[in-house]
């Protein structure tokens, strides 16, 4: 299965700045999704997005997506000291849900 | 919210015995779930998706005597790792989704450690 690949990214940022994290994939897709993971747990969805979107929100989150550099990008607004965990995307290329996921980016918000 | 079970959190075997973990979903049906092992500060690796009442797909390189699925009730799946050797020892982590192609719901994972 394909690989969705973050930028290999270790952020460390301040209560209220805001995180950027980047995601690239190699094939096509029907949707990107993007999960949290706080350490040593299991996985929370946080949004998806399909391939016909281009840009999507969800509370200080928000997502876009370039398929013509399958490229998407996760940004948190105004960040919390409870949003640090590792973050990754996951592309879904046949729309069933069998998921390739991205690297990973860890992402601690000091308070 | 949609809740998925994975018990149990943690297991600490001998080399050569089988573990059985198991994943439900307590307050949905989940015709289909995922399998996943995940290594130390990388990403997880999809190694089979399981359907109710039929035998589990696997990916590419999964050994499917060495990862015995089964998903006999539309709550249930257990994952076995059969004959664990330390290099099986892993974050084993179970997914399922409540509708067909909704996005999933991940249980807490299980550590794996094999001595």
């Amino acid at each position: 299965s394909q690989q969705g690949e973050e930028d290999p990214q270790a952020l460390s940022i301040q209560e209220g700045e805001n995180a950027t994290m980047n995601c690239s994939y190699k094939t096509s897709i029907n949707n990107l999704q993007w999960y949290r993971q706080n350490s040593g747990r299991g996985l929370v969805h946080l949004i998806l997005i399909r391939s016909n979107e281009r840009e999507k929100h969800s509370g200080r989150l928000r997502v876009t997506l370039d398929t013509s550099k399958k490229s998407s990008s996760l940004l948190i607004t105004a960040s919390r000291a409870a949003d640090t965990a590792s973050y990754f995307c996951a592309t879904d290329q046949g729309g069933n849900n069998r998921l390739a996921f991205g690297k990973g980016n860890q992402v601690v918000v000091i308070p | 919210g949609a809740v998925v079970s994975q018990h149990p959190s943690w297991v600490i075997c001998k080399s050569g015995t089988s573990v059985k973990i198991e994943c439900r979903s307590l307050d949905f049906q989940a015709t289909t779930m995922f399998w996943y092992r995940q290594f130390p500060k990388q990403s997880l690796m999809l190694m089979a998706t399981s359907n109710e009442g039929s035998k589990a797909t696997y990916e590419q390189g999964v050994e499917k005597d060495k990862f015995l699925i089964n998903h006999a009730s539309l709550t249930l799946s257990t994952l076995t790792v059969t004959s664990a050797h330390p290099e099986d020892s892993s974050f084993y982590i179970c997914s399922a989704e409540d509708r067909q192609n909704s996005p999933l719901h991940f249980g807490n994972g299980t550590r794996l450690t094999v001595t």
